[in-house]
């Protein structure tokens, strides 16, 4: 595709239900970011992948996030054991150049809205 | 702690009529500075991206300024249309070295709201 895709766009949980968001970046793109973007407030960094590596990850605000990407193109957050403040949207954005270099342009999809009830 | 703070909050604005938002940064070491237009349920989408050494940078309408000595950057739209009503983030990534080297930190984002 031309842009980057997440699914699902909307999903509401009951609260302790595990969820898994996808995010398909630009093909070719190197890095990789997962932000939650709270209600009213810019996003907020979760963790970094340049390729299939897991460069950062000191935004995941517990062990119940996950995220992977394994093949070094589409990514998987996961979020185990979901609890009310995790609503939120979840932002991912590729860029293709490493986070290193800085002033990559970087490309974000539409979101997925996560509403745990 | 960086932080990013933007203002003002919210603006409302006649079509037609140029504004100016604000954006004050305590990212340290710098690199460079964005700004971000956020349409209602969509992703951002960059406007500009400014490295230190650049004080203005120019969008179409959009038209940013970066000190980097006061560590404050502003956004000017002119002649402003019903498209441009959107949240507007300002964005720093940081320089340096070691894990934190292109980290980015976002404002909170100004609500542009432009009223025909």
């Amino acid at each position: 595709g031309a842009g980057v895709s997440q699914s699902p766009r909307y999903k509401v949980a009951k609260r302790g239900q595990d969820v898994a968001l996808r995010c398909d970046p630009i093909s070719g793109h190197v890095s990789l970011f997962w932000y939650q973007q709270a209600l009213g407030q810019g996003p907020e960094f979760l963790t970094y992948f340049q390729n299939e590596a897991q460069l950062d990850k000191s935004g995941l605000p517990s062990d119940r996030f996950f995220a992977e990407r394994p093949e070094g193109s589409v990514s998987t957050l996961k979020i185990q054991r979901t609890q009310q403040e995790d609503s939120a949207v979840y932002l991912c954005a590729s860029s293709l150049v490493g986070r290193a270099a800085n002033t990559g342009e970087l490309f974000f999809g539409e979101g997925s809205r996560l509403t745990v009830l | 702690k960086n932080q990013v703070e933007q203002s003002p909050q919210s603006l409302i604005i006649l079509e037609g009529k140029n504004c100016t938002l604000q954006c004050n940064y305590t990212v340290s070491p710098f690199s460079n500075l964005r700004w971000y237009k956020q349409d209602t349920g969509r992703g951002p989408v960059s406007l500009t991206i400014m490295t230190f050494s650049e004080n203005t940078k120019s969008n179409g309408r959009y038209t940013a300024t970066l000190d980097a000595d006061t560590k404050q950057s502003s956004l000017h739209i002119t002649a402003s249309q019903l498209s441009d009503s959107a949240s507007y983030i300002c964005v720093v990534s940081a320089g340096g070295s070691g894990t934190s080297y292109g980290k980015l930190t976002f404002g909170q984002g100004t609500i542009l709201t432009v009223h025909p």
